[in-house]
């Protein structure tokens, strides 16, 4: 059973669209991170939230990435004004508190910009 | 600064037989964790096998195993026996406050 499933599996978007990635946990995750890879390239770290909390977040996370838990158990990270560079995989990756030896990804969105 | 490198950008391996994917890694932090990540075509990341630094003993799951060499500062995977299945793209990853990715290798398997 995955750690948790992330929703829509694919979307396409209009360039300058606002879209919503959404994460849903099984139980008991206390970390949660978001990373994005683009086609072809390496994985790398958006934003980590902790406690309903932004705890760090990278230089690609500005000001047209947001992250909430506006329900108390979903997880989302939203792009305000899509760009085509934004196309690639988004991975969310939770982590249950005192788990530090295991790391599952959820199966990602593929997002793609036109 | 941390930082993950793959070498390999691409490598092949006779079904059956052992490979052995590079991995070296830098941190000044004296405690971290090693992930290694199959990612198939398909695209999601699967996790495989994970070290930590102070574990005395070198890390396996299955077919997978971790040759964990901290002076040198690698954490290489070996795939045992290697199946058709096994062809994607690996990833090393180490984990301090966040996860740095390698550039990955992209495994083929030939029947």
């Amino acid at each position: 059973e995955p750690e948790v499933t992330q929703t829509p599996s694919h979307q396409v978007t209009q360039m300058g669209q606002e879209v919503i990635l959404r994460c849903v946990p099984i139980s008991n995750h206390l970390y949660f991170y978001w990373y994005r890879q683009i086609l072809g390239q390496k994985v790398e770290f958006l934003v980590s939230f902790y406690n309903n909390e932004i705890s760090e977040k990278s230089e690609i996370f500005d000001d047209q990435f947001s992250v909430e838990r506006p329900d108390g158990s979903n997880f989302t990270l939203k792009i305000r004004s899509t760009k085509l560079e934004d196309s690639a995989m988004y991975f969310c990756a939770p982590v249950r508190e005192g788990e530090y030896t295991e790391a599952f990804f959820g199966q990602g969105t593929r997002l793609t910009v036109v | 600064a941390q930082k993950i490198t793959q070498t390999q950008p691409g490598m092949f391996v006779q079904e059956k037989e052992a490979v052995t994917l590079d991995c070296t890694y830098d941190t000044s932090d004296p405690s971290y964790g090693l992930f290694w990540y199959k990612q198939p075509s398909s695209g999601e990341m699967i996790f495989l096998i994970y070290q930590g630094s102070y574990d005395q003993q070198n890390a396996t799951e299955g077919r997978y195993s971790l040759n964990f060499q901290k002076a040198r500062k690698s954490a290489n995977l070996v795939i045992s026996a290697s199946q058709l299945g096994d062809s994607a793209m690996y990833f090393c990853a180490m984990r301090g406050n966040q996860f740095y990715f390698g550039t990955g290798t992209s495994l083929t398997v030939i029947p």
